[in-house]
């Protein structure tokens, strides 16, 4: 059965420093990979998302990620964090054939001056 | 344009009742999604409306669960005799097509006493 996996519940960064949140999915075919981020107190964000060509992907506010498909990985990336990056960050896989939308079980990030 | 509305936006009941939660996707928007959020959890699969085609209803906890999409309009989520375990934040999502970046509404928080 297709799955994800955020290996990380809780992280706790310093402001400035860099940022790496994994997300590992279990899938027969070819996934769809998304990144979402909901701040507290608000709705679900879209960060960014891989479908298919260049494996590193710019999203918004700074963020990256890379598909890894011989780990099976999709890890989210910032070179430096700042505070208002604190949120929970969930990951998302769907497959290329349709279906549902997976979400991982999300990482709360925390960020200390 | 309008977001993905969601209403109502609270919702107490106590144990027992039943209760029925509303969606507006975004006009257009050929596919829709409900999840379950639990407090500090991530989110979870409830169900899954695309076109025409039938349901994805794999992620429905109980049969005291259901949903209903007209067309590719409004959907209602359903949950009869509630109990105090269902209370959650139900989130409703929709988008272009399966596949295409889902946008969120903002929720029903319900809370069953």
């Amino acid at each position: 059965a297709q799955s994800v996996t955020q290996p990380d519940i809780h992280i706790t960064v310093s402001e400035g420093a860099s940022l790496e949140l994994r997300c590992n999915y279990s899938y027969g075919a070819t996934p769809y990979l998304f990144w979402y981020v909901q701040s507290p107190g608000q709705g679900l964000q879209l960060l960014l998302k891989y479908f298919s060509g260049d494996t590193l992907v710019q999203g918004i506010k700074g963020f990256e990620a890379e598909f890894k498909r011989s780990q099976s990985s999709f890890n989210l990336r910032k070179p430096s964090v700042h505070w208002s990056d604190a949120a929970e960050y969930f990951c998302a896989v769907v497959t290329l054939q349709g279906g549902k939308l997976i979400f991982g079980q999300g990482t709360e990030l925390s960020v200390k001056p | 344009g309008a977001g993905v509305s969601q209403s109502p936006s609270n919702k107490v009941t106590e144990k027992g009742k039943d209760v029925e939660l509303r969606c507006d996707p975004i006009s257009g928007h050929t596919a829709l999604y409900w999840y379950r959020q639990r407090l500090g959890q991530g989110l979870e699969f409830l169900i899954y409306f695309q076109g025409n085609s039938a349901p994805d209803k794999s992620g429905l906890p109980s049969d005291r669960f259901s949903a209903e999409r007209t067309g590719e309009s409004v959907s209602t989520l359903t949950i009869q005799r509630t109990q105090q375990e269902d209370s959650a934040v139900y989130l409703c999502a929709s988008s272009e097509r399966t596949q295409s970046p889902l946008h969120f509404g903002n929720g029903t928080r319900l809370t069953v006493t």
